[in-house]
Formats: structure tokens, C-alpha cells, sequence
């Protein structure tokens, strides 16, 4: 167990629906960083939030979005879905001067 | 703008022989520099990370890389595959300054025979 949670492990659904994705980071890390893996463009960046502020954002399309709460979770909602959004999407969590980054295990997205 | 090359696929050795995964990285200033393995069905594990200091960085499961500054490059090394080190390795970077978001090469897959 890395300290980072990630919920649901698996997803499917159907094109056109609405999804949420859930990271918890590690106990005392502020920052959260989201990440797509797909067969055809590797581990793609999508955002960063620190302490519940967008920091940066990577390739993440207009239909994407994210928070962080106060609690310090995550959630990353995929709308508008298409086959090609099928992926893993993980969370990573660091904090400063640690210069470490801990993954969660991922969601496995299908778009069916 | 910060970007890593693997420029294996894939990499395939021998148990007990030596293993290297080559790694070349491009960013602006100094860089931090990390190795992730990814096993079948599971997340990215952290193997070793290149911030200051020693040139050879030793991680875990006698993993280790060194960082060339020169060449830009952070190939990772064993001394001694064994079949459970098979699995999908990649490299990152992040610059000292700038986005705190690594940036991934594309992995390369290490396949060692028994």
C-alpha cells in the first residue's frame, strides 16, 4: 500500500456519460497531480493542485476537470466520455522538499 | 519545455546477467531525475531518484543509475537480472525551477529469461 488511494479501481461505461474519478494522497501531502496512461500516448500529465489550488495544468482536454478539497482529496470528472478517453488515470501525491512522488494503483476507465 | 527518451521498447537479458534501461532527458537547468517501475495491473513504484550530490544513485531492489550531465542521460543499471525484475520500466524528469509535474518517457518493457 503506497499511502495513495485511488477509487474506483475499475469503471465502465457507456460513450456520452459522466464520470468521477476519487485520490486521497498520502497523510501530509499537499500536492496532487493526475495522470492518464493510455497504450498509444504513454503517462500523459493532465493537473496539479496544491492545498486546493490548480498549480498547472498538461494535456488535459476542455471536457476534463478537477478540484481538491479541503480535505485534501481529489476528484478528476471526465464528461462527454469517448472510446478513446478508455485508460488508466492515476494519482500521485508529493510534498514540498521531498522532491518524492507516490503513485496510487489507478482507475482503469472503459468507455464502451 | 522538459522531455524524456527511452529509445528501447524493450530490453531483453538473461537472468544473472547485467541489465541496463537507457534514458536521455532534455530541461531547462539543473534536473531531477527518477525511475518508476510498473508491474501488470499495478501502479507505478518508485525505484530510485537523481537530485544532488553522487552521480550514481543506488535504489531499490539493487537497482541503480547514474546521472551523466554531459551526455543528458540517466541509464538505469543491475548487476544481476533475475526473472521478477520483468516488468515496465520508466524514466522522468521534472526541472529543478519551473512545473513540479514529472514528465514521463514512454517506458520500456525488461523481459529477463530464465
Amino acid at each position: 500500500d503506497s499511502g495513495v488511494t485511488q477509487t474506483p479501481k475499475h469503471l465502465i461505461t457507456a460513450t456520452g456519460q459522466r464520470v468521477t474519478l476519487r485520490c486521497s494522497p498520502r497523510s501530509g501531502d499537499l500536492s496532487v497531480y493526475w495522470y492518464q496512461q493510455s497504450l498509444d500516448q504513454g503517462l500523459q500529465f493532465l493537473i496539479h493542485y496544491y492545498n486546493g489550488e490548480e498549480r498547472a495544468k498538461g494535456n488535459i482536454l476542455e471536457r476534463f476537470s478537477a478540484q481538491q478539497f479541503p480535505d485534501l482529496h481529489s476528484e478528476l470528472n471526465l464528461s462527454s466520455l469517448e472510446l478513446g478517453d478508455s485508460a488508466l488515470y492515476f494519482c500521485a501525491s508529493s510534498r514540498e522538499g521531498n522532491y518524492g512522488y507516490t503513485f496510487g494503483s489507478g482507475t482503469r476507465l472503459t468507455v464502451v | 519545455a522538459q522531455s524524456v527518451a527511452q529509445p528501447e521498447d524493450q530490453v531483453n537479458v538473461a537472468e544473472g546477467n547485467p541489465l541496463t534501461v537507457k534514458c536521455t532527458y532534455s530541461v531547462s537547468g539543473n534536473p531531477y531525475l527518477f525511475w518508476y517501475v510498473q508491474y501488470p495491473n499495478r501502479g507505478l513504484q518508485f525505484l530510485l531518484k537523481y537530485i544532488t550530490g553522487d552521480n550514481l544513485v543506488k535504489g531499490s531492489y539493487g537497482f541503480e543509475a547514474e546521472f551523466n550531465k554531459s551526455q543528458t542521460s540517466f541509464h538505469l543499471k543491475k548487476p544481476s537480472a533475475l526473472v521478477s525484475d520483468s516488468a515496465l520500466y520508466f524514466c522522468a524528469v521534472r526541472g529543478v525551477e519551473g512545473r513540479r509535474a514529472l514528465t514521463f518517457g514512454s517506458g520500456t518493457r525488461l523481459q529477463v529469461q530464465p
